[in-house]
């Protein structure tokens, strides 16, 4: 069975504080590793796609990277915008499995 | 693209009254998917399908629960009775599906289901 462990569950930065959010995983085959960005009342959305271990990706203030046990979402000199909950979910080999399995989520605030 | 839609945004009921949770995904979407959100299980996969077919329905937490799609513009979800416990915030989601690799999926604004 596929799982996910993010940590820490909630991270509390002052703007301009760099941190990393930790997603461990344990997949049968993995197909892909997703990161996610939701914003209350909203649904989840799309940030990354990671496919192998080494694989790196970066958008704006984000970068994400894989390796094979884990993966870390780095937050370069964060804003408040930033703020929201980020999730991390796997899809795995699994034959047929299209399904992501997400992780509980970090809980970010960076305060002005 | 409107993206996936769902209705009603939210939705309180009375404990034994059945429930109607609808999705339409995006068009040209192979695979749709319904999620539920509480804060102490978090996204809970209930039942996907690919091509209007159920997939995989293991994460359907009782007989309760049943979901139906149609057509590919159009999915549902129904509790029936409807319980307390059920209460959360219920996602449907879809993808291409079309690639051998990870393919994310996008996801719509949920329903906020309370069950007084």
């Amino acid at each position: 069975e596929d799982q996910v462990t993010q940590s820490p569950e909630a991270l509390r930065l002052q703007e301009g504080e760099s941190s990393s959010l930790n997603c461990s995983y344990t997949v049968s085959g993995l197909r892909g590793l997703f990161w996610y960005r939701q914003d209350p009342g909203k649904g989840p959305e799309f940030l990354f796609t990671l496919y192998s271990a080494g694989e790196e990706k970066e958008k704006e203030r984000l970068k994400a990277t894989l390796t094979k046990k884990e993966s870390f979402l780095h937050i370069t000199a964060p804003k408040p915008e930033d703020s929201a909950t980020y999730l991390c979910a796997v899809q795995g080999w699994k034959a047929g499995r299209r399904a992501l399995t997400f992780g509980s989520g970090t809980r970010l605030q960076v305060q002005p | 693209d409107a993206g996936v839609i769902q209705s009603p945004r939210h939705e309180v009921t009375e404990m034994g009254q059945e429930v109607t949770l609808r999705c339409k995904p995006i068009s040209g979407h192979d695979y749709l998917f319904w999620y539920r959100q509480t804060m102490m299980r978090g996204l809970e996969l209930l039942i996907y399908f690919n091509n209007n077919v159920p997939i995989d329905d293991s994460g359907m937490p009782e007989d309760r629960f049943s979901a139906k799609m149609p057509n590919a513009s159009f999915s549902t979800l129904k509790i029936q009775p409807s319980e307390p416990r059920d209460s959360a915030v219920y996602f449907c989601a879809s993808s291409l599906g079309r690639t051998g690799r990870g393919e994310k999926l996008f996801f719509g604004s949920g329903t906020q289901l309370s069950v007084l």
